[in-house]
């Protein structure tokens, strides 16, 4: 089955304790993007890659890192959250560069206490 | 400029009514409008998308209207059902100065169809 997977769903964790969110797609996807979604405001990129270590910024980038070692995962990586960065976050992937057909993940429900 | 506006935030329309949600944008340059479909605990998915150049397109029970002069679109959902419940996006797709194409996502609307 064709999907775009992330893990963990839900996180709980305390300001300052590094964590990584895992997204991973299955369908060759060259185009990667990271959003997280906040009550009111929508949907706001914060990284995106148009291919294998190629990254760069989205709209709102402060706080956060990815990588892209391997065309199928883009972790996404906080070194040291804050309270403002509880959200929910979404991955998604396109097959060509910024297609506006994109396949969004399940999400990550993080909370930051 | 990149922003695109939507509204109403949330809306509740009887089973077998209309429902209408509308977005609006400033950029000109914007290449193609897409909703999302958001049901809880999912991730969004595509619905239906509009080029700029048609000024409606219909899918099912779902069509996308648009009026570029004034810069709007809407999304219609023609009889609706308890299954369309669900949080709408409407969004633009635009080329950014690195050469990419990138999505800008209206703020949401949370569509519950009553029985």
């Amino acid at each position: 089955e064709a999907q775009v997977t992330q893990n963990p769903r839900y996180l709980i964790t305390v300001t300052g304790k590094k964590l990584t969110v895992t997204c991973s797609q299955n369908m060759n996807h060259e185009y990667m993007s990271w959003y997280r979604q906040d009550p009111g405001l929508g949907l706001r990129q914060i990284y995106y890659s148009m291919n294998v270590e190629v990254t760069d910024k989205g709209d709102v980038p402060e706080g956060y890192k990815v990588s892209r070692k391997e065309k199928r995962n883009f972790p996404l990586i906080l070194e040291s959250p804050s309270p403002n960065q509880t959200s929910l976050y979404f991955c998604a992937s396109s097959l060509i560069m910024g297609s506006y057909e994109q396949y969004f993940g399940p999400g990550t429900r993080l909370t930051v206490t | 400029q990149q922003q695109v506006k939507q509204s109403p935030q949330s809306l509740i329309v009887q089973k077998g009514g209309i429902s209408i949600i509308n977005c609006a944008y400033e950029n000109t340059a914007f290449d193609y409008f897409p909703w999302y479909q958001q049901f809880p605990g999912k991730g969004p998915a595509l619905l239906i998308a509009i080029r700029p150049d048609v000024s409606e397109k219909k899918e099912g029970r779902f069509t996308i209207s648009f009026n570029k002069s004034a810069k709007q679109f809407s999304l219609h959902i023609m009889d609706s059902q308890p299954g369309d419940s669900a949080t709408y996006f409407c969004a633009a797709s635009l080329y950014g100065t690195t050469g990419f194409q990138k999505l800008v996502f209206g703020t949401g609307t949370r569509l519950l169809v009553s029985p």
